[in-house]
């Protein structure tokens, strides 16, 4: 089973600053069933990415995902208040099928 | 629009079952997986498990084999989840979410999710 990794843990900015949120897989995932969610309080999660670098029905492009292999990046260019958050990166094997997410990373207001 | 409604909260005894429904609408039920996905309080997202609503095929995460069964009826459009024997540990929220492979069948990901099931376990 693949196993991912996020870092940080927590990410502590402020609104306008740039966000770098790191993916790492056990082994080589491929880039098109790499995804990122984001989740708030009390809500289900929300795609963002998908295909390690294609945004999502209405995703504003401050952000964008990249990355192959075992290492992906999620960027946020410039932090808006609503993008406090977790965000999981979460990829799909398909042999044998499974889906793994990752620890997660924290967003939150410095 | 696109959504999916899952059935309400349930609190359970442990040793019990329960059964979550996942009602879709506003797309063609037979042509996207059903994921369903949990998330205990303060802990991240776990994938239990999918299922193909056109042919019933189903897939198990090695954690909820013989546990859990994923079942479907087109006819109202909704999805399943049962899981049994519970315990204290299956305290959660359970989404379910669709899976879509996008244009050409390149990819993979669920992109619209329901707004969760609360089970509570306890005695």
């Amino acid at each position: 089973e693949i196993v991912l990794t996020q870092s940080p843990g927590t990410l502590s900015l402020s609104p306008g600053e740039r966000a770098t949120l790191s993916c790492r897989a056990s082994q080589s995932v491929s880039s098109s069933y790499l995804a990122w969610y984001q989740q708030k309080p009390g809500q289900a999660p929300r795609l963002l990415i998908y295909g390690a670098s294609s945004r999502a029905t209405g995703i504003p492009d401050r952000f964008s995902g990249s990355g192959s292999g075992t290492d992906f990046t999620l960027t946020i260019s410039r932090l808006e208040p609503e993008d406090f958050a977790v965000y999981y990166c979460q990829q799909y094997g398909s042999s044998p099928r499974g889906i793994t997410f990752g620890p997660g990373t924290k967003v939150d207001i410095k | 629009q696109v959504q999916l409604v899952q059935s309400g909260a349930e609190v359970k005894k442990p040793g019990a079952s329960v059964k979550v429904s996942c009602k879709a609408s506003g797309y063609t039920f037979t042509s996207y997986d059903i994921n369903w996905v949990r998330q205990a309080t303060g802990q991240g997202l776990e994938w239990m498990g999918w299922m193909n609503p056109n042919s019933g095929n189903t897939g198990y995460a090695q954690k909820f084999q013989g546990r859990v069964t994923m079942t479907r009826n087109t006819s109202i459009s909704t999805a399943y989840m049962e899981l049994s024997s519970l315990r204290s540990e299956d305290t959660a929220v359970y989404y379910c979410a669709r899976g879509d492979y996008g244009e050409r069948g390149y990819y993979y990901y669920m992109d619209v999710w329901g707004k969760g099931t609360t089970v509570t376990v306890s005695s």
